[in-house]
Parts: C-alpha cells; structure tokens; sequence
C-alpha cells in the first residue's frame, strides 16, 4: 500500500532560518512519482516540484531544495533563508508510475516568524 | 491560472441538501479527480473519469456522486449533506490516464450549517 508519513506537524522558524520539511514514503512499487505543494492561506494547491523514481539527483530551485534518498525512502524539501511568503501547509505526495491518484502525507504547517 | 476552473469558489448550505461542485479541466486533458481536503481525513482521493468514464474510486460515500460530460467538464454532486461534509473540494486535471501531469483547480470551499 502506499503511504506518506510527514512527521513535523506544525514548524515555526524566524525570518532568513534555513527550514527542512521531511517526508518519508511507503510503496511496493519501484516507479513512482513524489511531489511537493505548497497551500497558503488562500487554499489553493500550489505545485512546487516532481520526481520520478529514477531519477535521484537533489534539485534546487532558488531558496528551494529537495533531497531524495530512495535507501531511506524520504523526500525532504529545504527552505533557505525563510521568508513571511513561505508560511503555508506543505504537502508531499506519492502517486504510482501509471496510477490514478495522489496519496498526501497530513502536510506540515511552517510559519515563518519576521 | 492553473487552466483547471471550478465553480463555484464558496459555498454555504444547509445540512440535508444536495449541492453540485463543478470543474473544467485544463484544455485538452482528459482525465479529471475529484479530492476532498477536511480537517479530520486530510487530502483524499475521490474518483476519477477519464474521457467520460469512470476510472478510479477512493473514498467516495454512497452519498456523493460524479459525472464527465461530453465537453469533459465534470460534476461531483453532494447530498443529504451532513456537517462533516464541510471541506475543501479540489479538482484536478491530467492529459493521460496517469498522475504525473496533475494540474489542481483552486478548489470549492463548502460549509454545511
């Protein structure tokens, strides 16, 4: 079965903190999909990034980072230099290679304190 | 602008009435998901149609249902609401079968009072 566990259910840190956000994943499978959004205040799911399995490499976008291990089977996202615009629950997700759906982890709220 | 529309933003309505969410996907997509975000169950999965056709269930109650249409709009229409039905309802589109070319809406927020 698949499954996202996100452990940190509420983070705040100050102002230019640098903030990481864990994700660990369950699946039998061994092509998958993992993914960040972002959820400000407003509601909206906002995407911030997608790897496929294959594909190990950290990524940085920005202030952004992400960190997958698959021997760890975790997918963590870093904030550098935290900013009041980063305050929001961020979601990570699991969806199969060919699949139909999304399994969200419970999301971890960050606010960031100016 | 994410391309995927849903209507109506809000919604506030009373305990046993039936309400309908509708959304448009993203141009040339075919397959639409249906997820409800509350507070107590979190982001899940509802159902899936894919160029009119049903694909995929998740946690779907008895009381709720959903259509594709022609166009690929889809509707999920809601009833004998109950106040735990009170939720943030996302749809999201996708070109293929698969999740990985997702595009979420901007969601309909419902209250039920």
């Amino acid at each position: 079965a698949q499954k996202v566990t996100q452990a940190q259910t509420e983070i705040s840190v100050v102002e230019k903190e640098d903030v990481t956000l864990d994700c660990v994943y369950e699946t039998r499978d061994t092509t998958y999909y993992l993914f960040w959004y972002k959820q400000p205040p407003s509601g909206e799911l906002v995407f911030l990034i997608r790897r496929n399995s294959f594909d190990e490499q950290n990524e940085i976008s920005g202030r952004y980072s992400w960190n997958f291990q698959k021997s760890t089977s975790s997918f963590n996202f870093t904030i550098t230099a935290s900013q009041v615009v980063d305050s929001a629950v961020y979601f990570c997700a699991l969806s199969e290679y060919a699949g139909n759906q999304f399994y969200f982890g419970t999301g971890t709220s960050l606010t960031v304190i100016p | 602008d994410s391309g995927v529309t849903q209507t109506p933003k809000h919604l506030i309505t009373a305990t046993g009435q039936r309400v309908t969410l509708r959304c448009s996907p993203r141009s040339g997509d075919l397959s639409v998901y249906w997820y409800q975000q509350s507070l107590d169950q979190g982001l899940q999965f509802l159902i899936q149609y894919y160029n009119g056709e049903e694909r995929a269930k998740g946690n779907i109650l008895e009381r709720f249902s959903a259509q594709q249409f022609p166009d690929l709009h889809s509707e999920l229409n809601l009833s004998s609401l109950e106040l735990g039905d009170s939720a943030l309802y996302f749809c999201a589109s996708s070109g293929g079968q698969g999740a990985s070319g997702y595009t979420f809406g901007s969601g309909t927020r419902l209250t039920v009072v």
